[in-house]
């Protein structure tokens, strides 16, 4: 069963300490692996696509990475406007119509 | 910023009333999307549209329906709403070109009494 499997469920750091959020995926083939940050009452903002195991991109304090089980979020020297909930997808090659969210990780910056 | 709106963003309704939730967008995107979202959980696909008068149901059963009859506009409508139909209901849009990396509206949260 094609499946989006986040973690932690919820993080707490303190500003300035750095970390990472996981994203493990199975799926036949692999179109591509989106992040998204979603602010409470809102909808998801798009953060990155990646494509390809290896691939990386950067925006700010967030760079993203894939490999070809799962993908990492990591945070660098966070601020508290880093928090949100953090949304993982999965776009499954040859099922155009098929796009997988997992549950989301809880990011919480204590100031 | 995404171009895509939701009207309204808060609603709340007595049972069998009938509804319709707006979704707009200015961005000329061929797909759009509705998901229902409940609280800590995955967004749930419930239909889609690869464009004009093209609709799909999605994996999650719904007793919605919805048009397309517009490039910019994708409403939903449930005919008679039910408690089980309180939820979170994101509309989202995206370029029919093979990545779908879509673009969110606010939301619009239901609340049936």
């Amino acid at each position: 069963e094609d499946q989006v499997t986040q973690s932690p469920e919820a993080l707490r750091l303190q500003e300035g300490e750095s970390s990472s959020l996981n994203c493990s995926y199975t799926v036949s083939g692999l179109r591509g692996l989106f992040w998204y940050r979603q602010d409470p009452g809102k909808g998801p903002e798009f953060l990155f696509t990646l494509y390809s195991a290896g691939e990386e991109k950067e925006k700010e304090r967030l760079k993203a990475t894939l490999t070809k089980k799962e993908s990492f979020l990591h945070i660098t020297a966070p601020k508290p406007e880093d928090s949100a909930t953090y949304l993982c997808a999965v776009q499954e090659r040859n099922r155009d119509d098929k796009i997988i969210f997992g549950k989301g990780t809880r990011l919480h910056i204590l100031p | 910023e995404a171009d895509i709106y939701q009207t309204p963003r808060y609603l709340v309704i007595g049972t069998g009333k009938k509804i319709t939730l707006e979704c707009s967008q200015t961005m000329g995107h061929d797909k759009m999307y509705w998901y229902q979202q409940d609280p800590g959980m995955e967004l749930h696909l419930i239909h889609y549209s690869y464009g004009v008068n093209s609709t799909e149901k999605g994996d999650l059963s719904s007793e919605s329906t919805v048009s397309r009859i517009r490039t910019e506009h994708f409403p939903l409508t449930l005919e008679s709403a039910r408690p089980s139909h309180t939820s979170q209901y994101l509309c989202a849009s995206s370029d029919h070109q093979g990545i779908y990396e879509q673009y969110f509206g606010p939301g619009t949260r239901l609340t049936v009494t």
